[in-house]
């Protein structure tokens, strides 16, 4: 399998643009979960999807932040509109299951945003 | 605030010695601790994890102890390798899942040749 995979890997846009991420999960993984790195708040869960549903959406930070997952092999977190605050590393994981002690989390490269 | 703290940001350590990495949680109701590696422009993997049951769990040079009276746990890696140096998370939950996994963030490790 070609693990979780997100693109852009780099995305350098202006402050008012508007950012999409997109993310395909590994295939089978019933639960996908955006996460962002910062160095002030390090590694934080954004939201997650149960079978395409989002069940926990408390960690968006903010309504310029929406995610979809119109499918089971795809998944979009769209900034709308950006600011440089938002500027850090996003990342997609997926998982079988949400029980930590049966089930890892696979994570995906990342997205590097940086906003201007 | 921070249920989950990684106060050290950094730690620099010899190739063939010790590293222990530290992890410091608020919340007594996770009972699940796990560590994840992140490269360079990679993502967290994952390495270790340890369930509250225990206080020790070892995996080849991976070592994860728990406190709990303390809410600590530490990762324990010898020897150390140069291939060890990753940035080190430590996260928390519950075993079920019902609640979100929490991340530290983070402590940059750098195993010198």
């Amino acid at each position: 399998d070609a693990g979780v995979i997100q693109s852009p890997r780099h995305e350098v846009t202006e402050m008012g643009q508007e950012v999409t991420l997109r993310c395909k999960p590994i295939s089978g993984h019933d639960y996908l979960f955006w996460y962002r790195q910062t160095m002030m708040r390090g590694l934080e869960l954004l939201i997650y999807f149960n079978n395409n549903v989002p069940i926990d959406d408390s960690g968006m930070p903010e309504d310029r932040f929406s995610a979809k997952m119109p499918n089971a092999s795809f998944s979009t977190l769209k900034i709308q509109p950006s600011e440089p605050r938002d500027s850090a590393v996003y990342f997609c994981a997926s998982s079988l299951g949400l029980a930590l002690i049966y089930n890892e989390q696979f994570f995906g490269p990342g997205t590097r945003l940086t906003v201007l | 605030d921070q249920q989950v703290k990684q106060n050290s940001p950094s730690l620099s350590v010899q190739e063939g010695r010790i590293s222990i990495l530290n992890c410091d949680y608020t919340n007594s109701m996770f009972d699940y601790f796990l560590w994840y590696k992140k490269y360079p422009a990679e993502g967290p993997t994952f390495l270790i994890s340890i369930s509250s049951i225990k206080d020790k769990n070892e995996d080849g040079r991976f070592t994860v102890f728990l406190n709990k009276s303390a809410k600590h746990l530490s990762l324990h890696i010898v020897p150390s390798q140069p291939g060890d140096s990753a940035v080190y998370f430590c996260a928390a939950g519950l075993q079920g899942g019902s609640e979100k996994l929490v991340f530290g963030k983070g402590t940059k490790l750098t195993v010198n040749p």
